[in-house]
């Protein structure tokens, strides 16, 4: 089993829609969670941590739920710009490095 | 990210040729990584290091090797390389910290071996 899944999408959304996606890790003992953009043929970028209570930036927030082991991006009132891959990241409770997932491929249409 | 420089950006070789990717950065962090991306499998953790001469074994480390003689500094050579190694390469740092702190990347290196 991964240690990080993602649907891989795509998404295609019209600007100004409401988009989530959804990953979920296999490590309940997980302790860090990003959120990670990359462009097409670009290096990822980091988006935005997940705290344990929740976090917002701007139009996007980021939510954790330990029970079910999966974390979410939600992005409010898309932008043309906001066309990416995002990246879900995940560490193991032990381990010294992070882990991937495959992304998610947002396509926001004019 | 300019903090984290790679080099080459591209690189065309044939199989069985040696070849070292490097990674230099100026952000001041201790801790080093090489990943490489393909289509479908998303990063894969090949190498990291913590310190200078610090080596350590990532998912996938069979046929690399790297090299970590400054703190600026991390390569990646591949031995004899083999078009399975084809892939876009990532060297990321950070910070060391409480937990695992988030990495940044260079701008990959885009390999082919034919």
């Amino acid at each position: 089993r991964k240690e990080v899944e993602q649907d891989p999408g795509p998404f295609n959304v019209p600007e100004g829609a409401t988009v989530a996606f959804n990953c979920t890790y296999s490590n309940s003992a997980s302790q860090s969670f990003f959120w990670y953009r990359q462009d097409c043929r670009k290096e990822p970028k980091l988006l935005m941590s997940v705290y344990s209570s929740g976090n917002e930036d701007g139009r996007f927030t980021a939510q954790l739920n330990r029970a079910s082991q999966y974390i979410s991006l939600l992005i409010r009132d898309s932008k043309l710009s906001d066309s990416a891959t995002y990246l879900c990241v995940v560490n193991v409770a032990g381990a010294n490095n992070l882990f991937f997932g495959t992304g998610t491929r947002l396509t926001v249409i004019p | 990210d300019a903090d984290v420089t790679q080099t080459p950006r591209n690189r065309i070789t044939k199989t069985g040729k040696r070849i070292m990717l490097e990674c230099s950065q100026t952000k001041g962090h201790d801790r080093m990584y090489w990943y490489r991306q393909d289509p479908g499998l998303g990063l894969r953790l090949i190498y990291y290091s913590f310190d200078v001469k610090d080596i350590n074994k990532g998912e996938i480390s069979d046929g690399y090797s790297v090299s970590r003689q400054a703190q600026a500094k991390f390569s990646l050579s591949l031995e004899s390389a083999i078009p399975n190694q084809t892939a876009l390469y990532f060297c990321a740092t950070s910070k060391q910290g409480r937990g695992n702190q988030p990495q940044h990347f260079g701008d990959g290196t885009r390999l082919s071996i034919l």
